[in-house]
């Protein structure tokens, strides 16, 4: 069975830092692509970063390009965001996704049950 | 960036009655080398993640209940559900992966009349 389990998030004061995991279980991991997807309260979803299975190709959206980056440890089927200077509008359920192939990026296969971030002082 | 409208954002369908939803790309999808769109769409309801439905704008994930149907090519693609049901009521989105740089329509909210 499928399993995405995000943690780290919680409450941080504009311009800090948080670092965000996601575990991956059920597949081989380094067999596909992975995503961060972010959801703010009430709001659609808008696509935060993408990684693919070797690290070789990495996306952000403008909104975090910058601040944000992605990483993954297929050694530990993890995979990882590490979010610098925060805003307000960072605020979100952050979900973790698993692509439907290794490289580049296609759609959206299995979901975990995010993390929520908050960004207040 | 593709930017991707849906409308309408929100409709209200009589159950066993017909639900469309559409969305439209700011440029085309169809990657003419293999002649697919580049187009999936998902639902999410109350409190749970997203759940893809279709993929390649028309092909139903595993799963997927056939009154599920996606249709369209190049820039304007349609949802439809064809029988509505109860546990159909969710928010839909379509979302391009035409483009490395991933984007979601704003989402379209399916209730019951």
């Amino acid at each position: 069975e499928v399993q995405l389990v995000e943690s780290g998030g919680g409450l941080v004061q504009p311009g800090r830092s948080l670092r965000l995991s996601c575990a991956a279980s059920g597949f081989t991991f380094d067999d596909y692509a992975m995503h961060w997807v972010r959801q703010a309260p009430g709001k659609g979803l808008e696509w935060v970063s993408g990684i693919s299975w070797n690290s070789g190709i990495i996306g952000y959206a403008d909104s975090v390009k910058g601040r944000f980056t992605i990483s993954r440890d297929n050694a530990k089927s993890s995979l990882y965001l590490q979010m610098n200077s925060l805003r307000a509008e960072d605020t979100a359920l952050y979900y973790c996704a698993k692509d439907s192939v290794a490289a580049p990026f296609y759609y959206f296969d299995f979901w975990g049950q995010g993390t929520l971030v908050t960004v207040s002082s | 960036d593709i930017v991707m409208t849906q409308s309408p954002d929100s409709l209200a369908v009589s159950l066993g009655e017909r639900a469309t939803i559409n969305c439209k790309s700011s440029q085309s999808v169809l990657y003419s080398s293999n002649n697919k769109n580049y187009l999936g769409w998902y639902q999410q309801k109350p409190g749970q993640p997203p759940k893809l439905l279709i993929y390649w704008a028309s092909t139903r994930e595993s799963g997927v209940p056939d009154r599920f149907s996606g249709s369209g090519s190049g820039t304007d693609f349609t949802l439809t559900i064809s029988s509505l049901q109860a546990e159909d009521v969710a928010v839909y989105y379509c979302q391009q992966y035409y483009s490395t740089s991933v984007t979601f329509g704003g989402g379209t909210k399916v209730e019951i009349k």
